[in-house]
């Protein structure tokens, strides 16, 4: 069966450090990948997407990026954070064209 | 522009006591509709999905129907552990290639002993 890990599960970094969330996807290749991020009070905003190594989409400007390098690898990074980085980042896969799952997030805070 | 809205935003009910969650979407043609579960501090779980109007899926205690303006997930005899907020998205016909998903807000739902 597949599974998704995502890492850390906690992050508390200051104003302007550099951020890395790492994705791996088990158990299934070629995967469609996703970084969504949610913020109290508002619904799942669509980050990044993927749908092949090397091949990002971005949905939304800003301060994030975001990389493929391996198939079933998916990072989320920012050279400096912002104060309005904080929230909630989740990975998320799909075979292409079908549901999307997701992992158990990581709680990032900026301080 | 694609739009999901829930209703209500939060729900209290007895353990026992059916209700339902409406999700209503704007959408310029449906490839299908997801409902999601989510505990606090987790990602959100997959319940279903629908693709046409008139579709019904089952699961538990769980009833989700489409019509071609909302959905409802329906919760019979809810218990303490369905207590969580529930989640609804649209995916449209366009966008091949990908999965883009758009969510509403959510309706969390507390289900009291």
């Amino acid at each position: 069966s597949q599974t998704i890990h995502q890492w850390p599960a906690t992050l508390v970094q200051p104003v302007g450090s550099p951020l890395s969330l790492e994705c791996t996807v088990e158990g299934t290749s070629n995967p469609n990948l996703y970084w969504y991020r949610q913020a109290a009070g508002r619904g799942l905003q669509l980050l990044f997407y993927s749908v092949g190594i090397g091949q990002i989409s971005s949905e939304v400007p800003q301060n994030l990026s975001a990389s493929r390098p391996q198939d079933r690898q998916f990072i989320l990074s920012s050279k400096k954070l912002l104060l309005s980085d904080s929230g909630f980042y989740l990975c998320a896969w799909s075979p292409a064209g079908n549901t999307i799952y997701f992992g158990e997030g990581s709680w990032l805070t900026v301080v | 522009e694609d739009q999901v809205t829930q209703s209500p935003e939060a729900l209290r009910l007895q353990e026992g006591e059916s209700s339902s969650l409406n999700c209503s979407y704007t959408v310029s043609g449906l490839r299908g509709l997801f409902w999601y579960r989510q505990d606090p501090g987790k990602g959100p779980e997959f319940l279903f999905t629908l693709y046409s109007a008139g579709e019904e899926k089952e699961k538990e205690r769980l009833k989700a129907t489409l019509t071609k303006k909302e959905s409802f997930l329906h919760i019979t005899a809810p218990k303490p552990e369905d207590s969580a907020t529930y989640l609804c998205a649209v995916l449209p016909l366009r966008g091949a290639g990908s999965y883009q998903l758009t969510f509403g807000k959510g309706t969390k739902l507390s289900v009291i002993p």
